[in-house]
């Protein structure tokens, strides 16, 4: 079947714009992670979907960022006010479960985000 | 506190040699997992390998293996006769079990970059 699917690839916005990301997740996996990565870092974790449960946002770096899922399909990340910081990659990954299960996170292609 | 060590930030072989990727973890928790990732020039992450921290048998898959030790906290990588086509950063990453509650997001080391020279 089909990976984990983001959109849009790539995205180059003004400082003080709102951006919405896409992720699409494998079907069937029920937990969804999106992950930050800055430029030479390894990734960090922003926010964690499980099912219908609330989210985990304790990785979200300010209250500019935002995500939203619907039931276990589509997740949107935004990012308000965008900031040149705010300037990497966002990648979503999937897992058929989240704990007490660790399953394989399989990863989208991300989202190259620049901010002028 | 949680935390991946890659301390080779950069290695060059060329082709046909063999190369050891580092990796060392901490962790509270007892039961734990263990990740290794391939990102290609193209960007996408793909997945290597996991193991459970309870099963320190070494793994191999083709020119790929994995050396697991607890004693050292160590998950090492290793890339028999390697081929151009395995130029990438390759990344450990931890997920812990119970400790992290359903959260099982992954802890990610600043990964190594390996370039194969023709």
């Amino acid at each position: 079947g089909a990976g984990v699917s983001q959109s849009p690839s790539n995205k180059v916005t003004e400082k003080g714009k709102d951006v919405e990301l896409r992720c699409d997740p494998i079907s069937g996996h029920t937990a969804l992670y999106w992950y930050r990565q800055r430029l030479g870092q390894g990734l960090e974790f922003l926010i964690y979907f499980q099912g219908n449960s609330a989210p985990d946002k304790s990785g979200l770096p300010s209250d500019r960022f935002s995500a939203e899922r619907t039931g276990e399909s589509v997740s949107t990340l935004t990012i308000q006010r965008t900031q040149q910081e705010d300037s990497a990659v966002y990648l979503c990954a999937s897992s058929l479960r989240g704990g007490p299960r660790t399953d394989t996170q399989y990863f989208g292609p991300g989202t190259r985000l620049t901010v002028l | 506190a949680q935390k991946v060590t890659q301390a080779q930030t950069e290695i060059s072989v060329v082709e046909k040699e063999d190369v050891t990727l580092d990796c060392v973890y901490e962790t509270r928790d007892t039961t734990y997992y263990l990740f290794w990732y391939k990102q290609p020039p193209s960007g996408e992450l793909v997945f290597l390998i996991r193991r459970n921290s309870f099963d320190e048998q070494n793994e191999i898959s083709g020119r790929y293996s994995w050396n697991f030790q607890k004693s050292t906290s160590s998950f090492n990588f290793t890339i028999t006769a390697s081929q151009v086509v395995d130029s990438a950063v390759y990344f450990c990453a931890l997920s812990e079990g119970p400790r992290a509650g359903n959260n099982r997001k992954l802890i990610w080391g600043l990964g190594t970059s390996l370039a194969v020279n023709p």
